[in-house]
């Protein structure tokens, strides 16, 4: 079946811990997104990429670090400079090109907890 | 700026009956999209309607239907005849021009009562 998958589920860190967050795609999309939720609230984007080797910032990039080596994959690493990183995070993927109307497909999310 | 703003937190509804989502949204570029989700307690997030800018018609899936007013810049999503299932957030969104930046609006709570 195709899809997105995110894992793990759940990751603990301890404070000052880099971690890596993974997102794998099977659904040829081009375009790839990282999205943080805090409890109650909306999701905020960290950063999207729109096809292989290039990707762009989002409204709260500071701390955060991806790369797009492969059209299926979309890692996200939280750095120690990120000062408020437990949060859900989601990964999306969209169909590219210039139609409007494609919605973007997301993963089951990743809850991290640093303590 | 915030591009979209949605400005209910929480919605209560009695089973069976209408309710309709607010979603005002802020461009200058003519040619956008606005989408919106569905997000139950266990954090998936669900596809619900596509409205675009140069649609003439108001999007309709099933019970969702899409309010829109472009003048107004809003784009109300109206849940007809609530179902318990029905309780989540949900979420507007809106992607601008031919790019692929996708943002999201605050979302509101709704709770659908027995």
């Amino acid at each position: 079946d195709g899809g997105i998958t995110q894992s793990p589920k759940y990751l603990f860190r301890k404070e000052g811990q880099n971690v890596t967050l993974s997102c794998e795609q099977n659904l040829n999309h081009d375009a790839m997104y990282w999205y943080r939720q805090d409890p109650g609230q909306g999701l905020r984007l960290i950063y999207y990429s729109q096809i292989v080797n290039d990707f762009q910032k989002g409204d709260i990039a500071e701390g955060y670090s991806v790369s797009r080596e492969k059209k299926e994959s979309f890692p996200l690493t939280v750095t120690s400079a990120q000062k408020n990183p437990t949060a859900f995070y989601l990964c999306a993927s969209r169909d590219g090109g210039t139609l409007m109307n494609t919605e973007a497909f997301f993963g089951q999310g990743t809850r991290l907890t640093v303590v | 700026a915030q591009k979209i703003t949605q400005t209910q937190p929480g919605m209560f509804v009695q089973e069976k009956e209408a309710v309709t989502l607010d979603c005002t949204y802020d461009t200058s570029d003519p040619s956008y999209g606005l989408f919106w989700y569905k997000q139950p307690s266990s954090g998936e997030m669900i596809f619900l309607i596509y409205q675009g800018s140069y649609d003439q018609q108001n999007a309709t899936e099933g019970r969702y239907s899409l309010n829109f007013q472009k003048a107004r810049k809003s784009a109300n999503l109206v849940i007809s005849a609530s179902q318990l299932g029905d309780s989540a957030m949900y979420f507007c969104a809106m992607r601008e021009g031919s790019g692929s930046r996708l943002t999201f609006g605050e979302g509101t709570q709704l709770t659908v009562n027995p």
